[in-house]
């Protein structure tokens, strides 16, 4: 069964510093997604990854993949308030199968 | 707007009622899946129709549920007798082409079983 596993669950941070969200899955696959959703919401798309190596920007967001590792990655670069949302990863198979989400929290 | 469109919004209902919910796909996407959210967790898969074909049910998907897209345009999902436990929020997406193409999610609806 095609798991896929976050990390942090919980993600507190400053205004101003810099974090990495981790998305490991189980079973080989070169499609990888990033949502933004906010509480109430439905999934915003960030970032679509469609092969090994793949990095992609925007704004204070960049996401990358790594298919051998079964590794991508979010990583924050000086946090504001905005930013403050839950994120999830997805690995494409016939369907999405989604990440347990991060929720993150940006303080002053 | 041509986006995925989703009716009712929100839904709150008692135990043991009936309830149908409806998404309206991108025109000319062929795909369109089903996903349940539950407070706190990721959204879960829960069926898929390509065209008017539905191709995969999850084991969430229990005989209280039925989906159905009976044109290959829009589908209705409907929970009969419904218990606490279906509060949750149903989304619907859409993609064109096979798999492996990007699924653009609707608004989703908010049910609630009192």
């Amino acid at each position: 069964e095609l798991k896929v596993e976050q990390n942090p669950l919980f993600l507190s941070m400053q205004e101003g510093k810099n974090y990495t969200i981790y998305c490991n899955y189980s079973t080989t696959s070169d499609r990888l997604y990033w949502y933004r959703q906010d509480p109430g919401k439905s999934l915003e798309s960030l970032f679509v990854l469609l092969s090994n190596g793949a990095v992609k920007q925007e704004g204070r967001l960049m996401a990358s993949l790594d298919t051998k590792a079964r590794l991508s990655t979010l990583h924050i670069t000086a946090a504001v308030h905005d930013l403050s949302a839950t994120y999830f990863c997805a690995v494409n198979t016939d369907k999405l199968i989604f990440g347990t989400g991060t929720r993150l929290q940006v303080f002053p | 707007d041509t986006g995925v469109s989703q009716d009712p919004r929100h839904k709150i209902t008692k135990r043991g009622q009936n309830v149908t919910f409806r998404c309206d796909p991108i025109s000319e996407h062929n795909r369109l899946y089903w996903y349940r959210q539950t407070l706190g967790q990721g959204p879960e898969f829960l069926t898929y129709f390509q065209n008017e074909a539905q191709l995969e049910k999850s084991r969430l998907l229990s005989d209280r549920f039925s989906a159905e897209r009976p044109k290959g345009s829009f589908s209705t999902l409907e929970i009969q007798r419904t218990e606490q436990g279906d509060s949750a929020m149903y989304l619907c997406a859409s993609s064109l082409g096979d798999f492996k193409n990007e699924q653009f999610f609707g608004p989703g609806t908010r049910l609630t079983v009192l």
